[in-house]
This record gives structure tokens, sequence and C-alpha cells, in this order.
């Protein structure tokens, strides 16, 4: 079975630009969450889905924003791109069977690399 | 708020010796901990968790995790490390309901001499 998969694998963008990175769950999963990893740090959390509503957020500025699809994939939107926002950002799906709620275990997707200039 | 402190950021250790990766955390009620490996270029893959019963955990990859309440600690150990166990470690600690969010800690990188 295909593990979590993300698009692009890297991506490069300059100050001012909007970008979108694409998630696609394990198959049958239907939470998905969002994590920026800056280089040298742990993953920090952005945003968790579930069933298509927002079931967590970090603390990140508004010009973060995700969104969940019917079929449970799930796309994070950057706006206005900072230098700082240059990160590996991944991917995380569980099956949701407890509602959401952590007592699932999290399949982490490779990332996306976005570097800003 | 929840907090993961792991105090060493890199650890270098001889193949097959014994290894002890520290993390500590900070969480008002019993929490659910993880241990998760990352390898470069890839992401995170979770060696083991703990949420409630026995404090010595067993994981995969011959890893295990010991949670110490009284310590506030969930320290990572495995007997004779290999090789291929050079990556970076992270422990992270989650809330008890909600949502999934995850706190992770600033990791710690290994690297194995043969």
């Amino acid at each position: 079975d295909a593990g979590v998969t993300q698009s692009p694998t890297h991506l490069i963008k300059t100050r001012g630009q909007q970008v979108t990175l694409r998630c696609s769950p394990i198959s049958g999963h239907k939470s998905v969450s969002w994590y920026q990893q800056v280089l040298g740090q742990g993953p920090q959390f952005i945003f968790q889905y579930y069933e298509k509503e927002e079931r967590g957020r970090g603390n990140f500025p508004d010009r973060f924003s995700a969104r969940q699809f019917p079929n449970y994939s799930s796309e994070l939107n950057v706006n206005a791109l900072l230098l700082g926002d240059s990160a590996l950002y991944l991917c995380a799906s569980s099956s949701g069977t407890s509602g959401g709620a952590l007592l699932d275990e999290q399949f982490f997707g490779p990332g996306t690399r976005l570097t800003v200039l | 708020a929840q907090s993961v402190t792991q105090p060493d950021i890199h650890i270098t250790v001889s193949e097959g010796a014994s290894l002890e990766l520290r993390c500590n955390y900070s969480y008002g009620a019993t929490p659910y901990l993880f241990w998760y490996v990352q390898s470069p270029g890839q992401g995170l893959q979770l060696l083991l968790k703990y949420f409630s019963g026995d404090t010595l955990v067993q994981g995969i990859k011959g890893f295990e995790a010991e949670f110490k309440r009284s310590q506030s600690s969930f320290n990572l150990r495995k007997p004779s490390v290999h090789w291929s166990d050079a990556a970076e470690y992270f422990c992270a600690v989650g809330s008890q309901g909600g949502s999934e969010k995850l706190v992770f800690g600033k990791g710690t990188k290994l690297t194995v001499n043969p």
C-alpha cells in the first residue's frame, strides 16, 4: 500500500508569492495534519483536519490556511511568503477511528522542501 | 502548555555500544509520549509510544523507552547500536484529546562510528 504522498518534492518561491502544497493520506485515513520543520528544529504543528473539519490549529499567522477534500486529501496554502517560511513541510495522516483525538498512530510523508528567496 | 526538551543536540557512539537519548516533557496531566526517527531526506517514522500501563515500552528496531513520571522523562534506549541507526531522533508529547497535535523536541542527531 502507498504511504502518505506529498507534492511537490521541492519548491522555490520568491518573497510575497503564494504557494500550495498537497498531501494524499494513506487510503482509508480520515485525519490529516500539517507540520513545519525549520532546519535544525523539530516539527511544529500547523493544522489538523478530520472529516473535512479543522480540529486543531497551531500558532501560525493567518497567511497559513488549509483544507481537506471529500477524498481526504489536503492542501496547505501559504500567502505572502516570507524568507522565514523556508522549511520542510510535513503531512501526516491517521485513521481517525478515535475521532481525530490522538489515539491513532500518525504516518508521515516525506515532506515538501520549500525555499523562499 | 506542553513542551519537550531534548538536552543533547548531537551524540556520537560506536557501533555495538549502548545508547540512551534523553527526553524531558512538561504537561499537566498524563501525557501521550512518542519517539520518532528521521533519516536524511525522509519523513518521520514512529519508533514507539506510551499512552498508559507498563512504563517500559518496546518499539521497533530494538528500541525501548521508559516513562518516569517523577522525573518527567521518557528516555529512549538501545542495547547495541547499528550503523543504520544513524539519524535524527525526536521526542514528542500529545494531549489526551481534542486534536492530534504533537509537540516535538528539537531533536538529537545520532552519529555512529564504525
